[in-house]
């Protein structure tokens, strides 16, 4: 199957320093990207669809000023969280379809980036 | 907005079989998915309904009626592997024109436990 990258793994950050997740299609392209975070034991919450050469679309409650993204390529989508607090620590998730491979319906997970913003 | 129900735990043994359900409500329905993540790990598909009726995967099947919001997984000849969170997820438009997929949303997970 499609392979979704994530960088860094974990990463720890002051509060109100930035903090910048990176996620990539390694075996494809996708014009479309997800954004998800995971608090402990709980679900997924999306929190944005990041599309390449224009803006992201950001779910109601999600500040798009605290959550910068980019999708510069067809491979490349990146997160940035700006001014981080504590609050902000959880797993944030990236998320793709390859929809070349004709396995349209499989939504593709990277392995996920733990902040903890101390 | 979308909200999708579905139990929080189940417990099993090895060799049964199990089914988790999942009802749902949606503004705009494409097809109601379930995905398996273990502790730590990244989600990973399992099935995908956009039809009524189900569909078989080995030792997985998920059903889906559209006209009572309505899906389940089954899972047969569990094995200690399968100890892990499953969620169901639906399908629905995007938000926007600028982008052509579809967006997925999660339901809170069902942790499977299997025990020897």
């Amino acid at each position: 199957g499609a392979v979704v990258s994530q960088h860094p793994s974990w990463v720890i950050c002051k509060s109100g320093t930035s903090v910048k997740i990176e996620c990539r299609s390694l075996d494809f392209q996708a014009t479309t990207m997800f954004w998800y975070r995971q608090f402990p034991k709980q679900s997924l919450m999306l929190m944005a669809t990041s599309n390449e050469g224009s803006k992201a679309t950001y779910e109601q409650g999600v500040e798009k000023d605290k959550f910068l993204i980019n999708h510069a390529s067809l491979t490349l989508s990146t997160l940035t969280v700006t001014s981080a607090h504590p609050e902000d620590s959880s797993f944030y998730i990236c998320s793709a379809r390859d929809l070349a491979s004709g396995r349209i319906n499989e939504q593709y997970f990277g392995p996920g980036t733990r902040l903890t913003v101390t | 907005g979308q909200s999708l129900e579905q139990p929080s735990e189940v417990t099993a043994v090895e060799g049964a079989i199990v089914q988790i359900n999942c009802t749902y409500q949606t503004s705009g329905f494409y097809g109601l998915s379930w995905y398996q993540q273990h502790d730590g790990g990244a989600p990973t598909f399992l099935s995908y309904n956009a039809l009524d009726g189900l569909e078989e995967t080995g030792r997985f099947s998920s059903f889906l009626s559209r006209s009572d919001s309505y899906g389940y997984l089954l899972l047969q000849e569990l094995q200690m592997k399968d100890s892990a969170s499953y969620f169901c997820a639906v399908r629905v438009p995007p938000a926007d024109r600028g982008s052509t997929l579809g967006r997925l949303y999660f339901g809170r997970g069902t942790q499977l436990t299997v025990w020897p």
